[in-house]
């Protein structure tokens, strides 16, 4: 089965600055999907961004972008001008579509952001 | 809105007992997917249907078991319930059909609480 590796428990970041999220995994696929997702206090599970194995761009949703290293299998999440509403945990998710469309999920990382 | 719809949202129940989940889909989904997110915690697959028919089990207690039915919607059966039950259920749904590569939309969780 596929793994998904958050190596960062907890983050802090200035409000205003940079901050990026790491998450590896571990696959034999050639085709995959990879996602952050995004948990609040509130505890809603909100799609941040998503990106497609077989893209070689980066995706960028305003202020997120992602760093995907496929060859590493490194798919890293940046928040710029990062704001309070930011706090929240964030989830790496893999989307294996050639095992029933399984998703994996990584154990998060809890950023805080500091006025 | 993700459109994911889960009741009860909040349950408090005592050891022992036996609750129902329930999950209504977004519109056109045929995958359910239910995890269990403990305090502090990642979330744990339990299991997955597609169409009415399981299609994948996580780590899913004896004592829990699951259903999809003919409109698709779905139910989470937890019975016997243990003190360490207590937790954020979440339904997720997804198209999952073949060259379908969208993301997970999750519910807002049913809290589950066993005193």
């Amino acid at each position: 089965a596929q793994t998904v590796t958050q190596s960062q428990p907890e983050m802090s970041v200035q409000e205003a600055e940079t901050v990026t999220l790491s998450c590896t995994y571990d696959t034999s696929e050639s085709d995959y999907y990879l996602f952050w997702y995004k948990q609040p206090p509130s505890r809603q599970m909100i799609l941040v961004i998503r990106q497609e194995a077989y893209k070689q761009q980066n995706a960028t949703e305003n202020r997120f972008s992602v760093n995907f290293q496929k060859a590493a299998k490194s798919f890293s999440l940046k928040i710029s001008d990062s704001q309070l509403g930011d706090a929240a945990m964030y989830f790496c998710a893999y989307r294996s579509p050639n095992t029933g469309n399984q998703f994996y999920f990584g154990t998060g990382t809890s950023l805080t952001v500091i006025p | 809105d993700s459109g994911v719809t889960q009741t009860p949202k909040h349950l408090i129940t005592a050891t022992g007992q036996r609750v129902t989940l329930r999950c209504s889909p977004r519109s056109g989904d045929l995958s359910v997917y239910w995890y269990q997110q403990s305090l502090d915690q990642g979330l744990q697959f339990l299991i997955q249907y597609y169409n009415g028919e399981e299609r994948a089990k996580g780590n899913i207690l004896e004592r829990f078991s699951a259903q999809q039915f003919p409109d698709l919607h779905s139910e989470l059966n937890l019975s016997s319930l243990e003190l360490g039950d207590s937790a954020l259920y979440f339904c997720a749904s997804s198209v999952a059909a073949s060259g379908w590569y969208g993301e997970l939309f999750f519910g807002e969780g049913s809290r589950l609480t066993v005193l």
